[in-house]
């Protein structure tokens, strides 16, 4: 199957900085790639659609001014989660939509952040 | 709001039990995916079916995917505990869109 990284893995930041999530599709090239959040043993909870070359569509209470998504080459889409608080501590996870494929998506990871 | 319910939510079974998690949906799906998750990872793929009535065989998981498009099960025959996980189901109304996921089952395999 195909290969989606992210990076980092994990990372503890303070209240009030940023945090930046990259999510790189390692063996092919993905106009669309998603970005989710989960909270523990519950399902993936979609933020938005990140589209190479345009701006992100996100889901509905998403704020998109919070959650800064940047998809600028058919490989990489990064998340910067501004001006973290303790609420947004969750794990973050990615995945890519195969072009040839049948609506499958690959998913990164995750990322575990906690912001204290 | 496309909705794709998973039943059941929680299961414990003792291992070489066999079980089924259902995904059902009044919505048709174009294709429908299975994804099993371990705590801390990612969801993996395990399968993508795509025609009505089609049954893909993963070793000693079935994946069925409904007449109408609208639902799906996964059967697990002698579970193991390294079948221990999350199972996730997602339907894709279009190849380009956004995909539905179900609220998952977590899945226990006692040795």
């Amino acid at each position: 199957g195909a290969v989606v990284s992210q990076h980092p893995s994990w990372v503890i930041c303070k209240s009030g900085t940023s945090v930046k999530i990259e999510c790189r599709s390692l063996d092919f090239q993905a106009t669309t790639m998603f970005w989710y959040r989960q909270f523990p043993k519950q399902s993936l909870m979609l933020m938005a659609t990140s589209n190479e070359g345009s701006k992100a569509t996100y889901e509905q209470g998403v704020e998109k001014d919070k959650f800064l998504i940047n998809h600028a080459s058919l490989t990489l889409s990064t998340l910067t989660v501004t001006s973290a608080h303790p609420e947004d501590s969750s794990f973050y996870i990615c995945s890519a939509r195969d072009p040839g494929g049948p609506g499958t998506q690959y998913f990164g990871p995750g990322t575990r952040l906690l912001v204290l | 709001t496309q909705l794709l319910e998973q039943s059941p939510q929680f299961l414990s079974i003792q291992e070489g039990e066999n079980l089924t998690v259902y995904c059902n949906s009044s919505s048709v799906f174009s294709s429908l995916q299975w994804y099993r998750q371990e705590p801390g990872e990612g969801p993996v793929l395990l399968v993508t079916v795509v025609t009505g009535g089609e049954v893909k065989k993963l070793k000693r998981l079935t994946f069925q995917f409904g007449d109408a498009r609208k639902d799906s099960s996964l059967h697990i025959t002698a579970a193991q505990p390294g079948d221990t996980g999350l199972y996730l189901c997602a339907g894709a109304r279009t190849n380009a869109g956004k995909s539905t996921f179900g609220d998952g089952t977590t899945l226990t395999v006692k040795p």
